[in-house]
């Protein structure tokens, strides 16, 4: 079945640092691929998806590029600011379940 | 506004009782989804629904239970017999073409054991 692997966090960074999380994943076919975002006490935010290989998702300066090559989408964002501390989680479909990565919390400091 | 509505926030329980968490969605979706999340770790999955009047049991269904009477509700009963109940918990539900659909969700229920 479909699986993602997402790097471990915390991940500590000051403002306006460059931020990558990777995810690689392994599916059955080409299934869309996402990010979610969880601010503290929040629900799951939709970050951005692709729903195909070479698409790249983007939303509020993130972005994640679907490579089929090395079965990756990894989250990258030029500049970070401290309201974008939260938990990053990258998901696949699966049948009848999503699968989620275990999660990367990010910390940004003034 | 389309979306997912989670009723209460906040909820306590004392022991031995059993208590119901509100799920519902106008996004005419079909699947929905209950998780556990314990302070710091990621998302388990409680149970799960791909229809109307029928649900499965998902990776930790023990000490739970749900319906799904309708298609924009899917109610989630935590039991007595659930031994650890203090967590956060998301309701989520999916639409879309498949294996390109998202899944959405709600805002959350804390619940807290005293």
């Amino acid at each position: 079945g479909n699986s993602v692997t997402q790097m471990e966090g915390p991940v500590t960074l000051s403002e306006e640092a460059f931020l990558t999380i990777n995810c690689t994943y392994t599916a059955t076919g080409y299934p869309s691929l996402f990010w979610y975002v969880q601010y503290p006490g929040e629900g799951l935010q939709l970050l951005l998806k692709a729903t195909k290989a070479d698409d790249k998702g983007s939303n509020k300066g993130f972005e994640a590029t679907y490579r089929k090559e090395t079965t990756s989408f990894h989250l990258e964002k030029g500049s970070v600011q401290v309201s974008d501390s939260a938990v990053y989680f990258c998901a696949a479909p699966g049948t009848y379940k999503y699968i989620f990565g275990t999660g990367t919390r990010l910390k940004v400091l003034a | 506004d389309g979306g997912i509505t989670q009723s209460p926030k906040y909820l306590f329980r004392k022991e031995g009782q059993n208590v119901t968490l509100s799920c519902e969605q106008n996004l005419n979706h079909d699947a929905m989804y209950w998780y556990r999340q314990d302070p710091g770790q990621g998302l388990r999955l409680i149970y799960y629904s791909q229809i109307v009047n029928d649900f499965q049991k998902g990776d930790i269904a023990e000490g739970y239970s749900v319906s799904r009477e309708k298609k924009e509700s899917f109610p989630l009963t935590v039991t007595s017999a659930q031994k650890n109940p203090t967590a956060f918990y998301l309701c989520a539900s999916r639409g879309g073409a498949f294996f390109t659909d998202t899944q959405y969700f709600g805002p959350g229920t804390r619940l807290t054991v005293l």
